[in-house]
């Protein structure tokens, strides 16, 4: 079935290092791609977005890459600090119905240490 | 985001009790949603609302019923609440669709 999935429930990385946080799709259609971020006791928040005729785009210390051909997508965090530690969810943008309904993965964990 | 409020932020109740759980936005946008998070899980669309008048069945509305009261107000109402029921529920808000911005969440304990 169509599906967003997380490759890694749990990434360890060291403060000040780069992380990748990776995510696969399956629905071709899908056109548009979300980044959230969820800290601990709080709801999602809004990271970056990406659509499905751009390869890549880059935020304050985040890249999201596009990778159409294998259907992946990927979240990068630049130079990672202790406050990036959270739950990241990668959402796809599923046409259809004339709706736009957003489907989540089931997460990734970031932890950082110091 | 602080332009999503969501009340209460807890709750505990006793199966087969009717609870409501309100959403509230200052963001103007149109459309609202409800999602269940459960652990281990992503979050899954219980039931939105793309205008006052519209309401639409999310993939998990079983159980549930909601209400557009007004365009800055979305509840959710589990009429005869269950164990299973137990989860994180977030509201959100969007303009025309795509980008969505979430509320805190409610917790919510079925014994």
């Amino acid at each position: 079935g169509e599906s967003v999935g997380l490759h890694l429930p749990t990434l360890s990385v060291q403060e000040g290092d780069n992380s990748i946080i990776n995510c696969a799709y399956s629905n071709s259609a899908s056109d548009y791609f979300i980044w959230y971020k969820q800290e601990s006791g709080k709801g999602p928040q809004f990271i970056i977005d990406i659509r499905s005729n751009m390869d890549k785009r880059q935020g304050q210390r985040v890249t999201v890459l596009l990778n159409k051909t294998v259907k992946h997508l990927s979240l990068q965090i630049a130079a990672t600090q202790p406050g990036d530690s959270a739950v990241y969810f990668c959402a796809e943008n599923k046409r259809g119905d004339s709706s736009y309904k957003l489907i989540f993965g089931s997460g990734t964990r970031l932890l950082v240490r110091p | 985001d602080a332009d999503v409020t969501q009340t209460p932020r807890n709750r505990i109740t006793k199966t087969g009790k009717r609870i409501m759980l309100e959403c509230s936005q200052t963001k103007g946008h149109d459309r609202m949603y409800w999602y269940r998070q459960d652990p281990g899980l992503g979050l899954r669309l219980i039931y939105y609302s793309f205008d006052v008048k519209d309401i639409n069945k999310g993939e998990i509305s079983d159980g549930y019923s909601v209400s557009r009261q007004a365009q800055a107000k979305f509840s959710l109402s589990l009429e005869s609440a269950i164990p299973n029921q137990t989860a994180l529920y977030f509201c959100a808000t969007s303009e025309r669709g795509e980008t969505q911005y979430f509320g805190p969440g409610t917790r919510l304990l079925v014994l």
